[in-house]
């Protein structure tokens, strides 16, 4: 069965970076694209951006160009999110889901929280 | 950037009640929406995509409808396991989209 499990929880500081990673299962990897989409604590889905498993080739939301890098080893079927320079606004719950190309996802990860603190 | 409207942001409802939501997009989309719920705590879930096409494994008292700009999403009969938050998202153009959701709550 597909399965996408993600990385645990994360406290970061201010300016910091974060990594969250998200390993694929029960499908083959590089047939379906992986998103990312956020949500702050009491608050609706935000759509972070998208990367192919099989070229590695990524588009980002034009609100974290810059901060954003996702990337993919394939030797592992895992995915990765990274987000630098944060802040307290970056407090939320990071997924990963999966679709065909843009489309609608029909498999998540569990989720990452990733708290941003002094 | 589309933008996705949902209304109502909430609303009470009884078990066996027909709930609609409605979600609206600032342009067309050609059917390019999906409807999720999600449960506190948890992951969303597919319900629906392509407007109109059932998941499968999603129970058949979830319906969607809509062309355009202007979509639905239709519970027929409100049942306990129903009480969530459900998200509306357009997948026509990047960035993907989502609506600010409608949380259902027993009345």
């Amino acid at each position: 069965q597909v399965q996408l499990v993600q990385s645990g929880a994360e406290v970061k500081k201010p300016g910091a970076s974060v990594k969250v990673s998200c390993k694929a299962s029960g499908y083959t990897f590089t047939s379906y694209y992986m998103h990312w989409v956020r949500q702050a604590p009491g608050q609706g889905l935000e759509w972070m951006g998208i990367i192919n498993p099989s070229g590695g080739s990524t588009s980002y939301a034009q609100k974290f160009q810059g901060r954003v890098t996702m990337t993919r080893d394939t030797s592992t079927s895992t995915v990765y999110m990274e987000l630098s320079s944060l802040r307290s606004e970056d407090t939320a719950v990071y997924y990963c889901a999966r679709a065909l190309s843009g489309g609608w996802y029909n498999y998540w990860g569990q989720g990452t929280l990733v708290t941003v603190s002094s | 950037d589309i933008q996705m409207t949902q209304s109502p942001s909430s609303l009470s409802a009884s078990v066996g009640d027909r709930v609609t939501i409605t979600c609206r997009a600032s342009q067309g989309i050609s059917n390019s929406l999906a409807w999720y719920q999600q449960k506190p705590g948890k992951a969303p879930k597919l319900l629906l995509y392509a407007a109109s096409r059932l998941e499968s494994g999603v129970p058949s008292r979830f319906s969607g409808s809509g062309s355009g700009t202007d979509y639905t999403l239709t519970i027929s009969s409100l049942q306990p396991e129903d009480f969530a938050t459900y998200y509306c998202q357009q997948y026509y153009s990047t960035p993907e989209t989502f609506g600010q959701g409608t949380k259902v709550e027993i009345k």
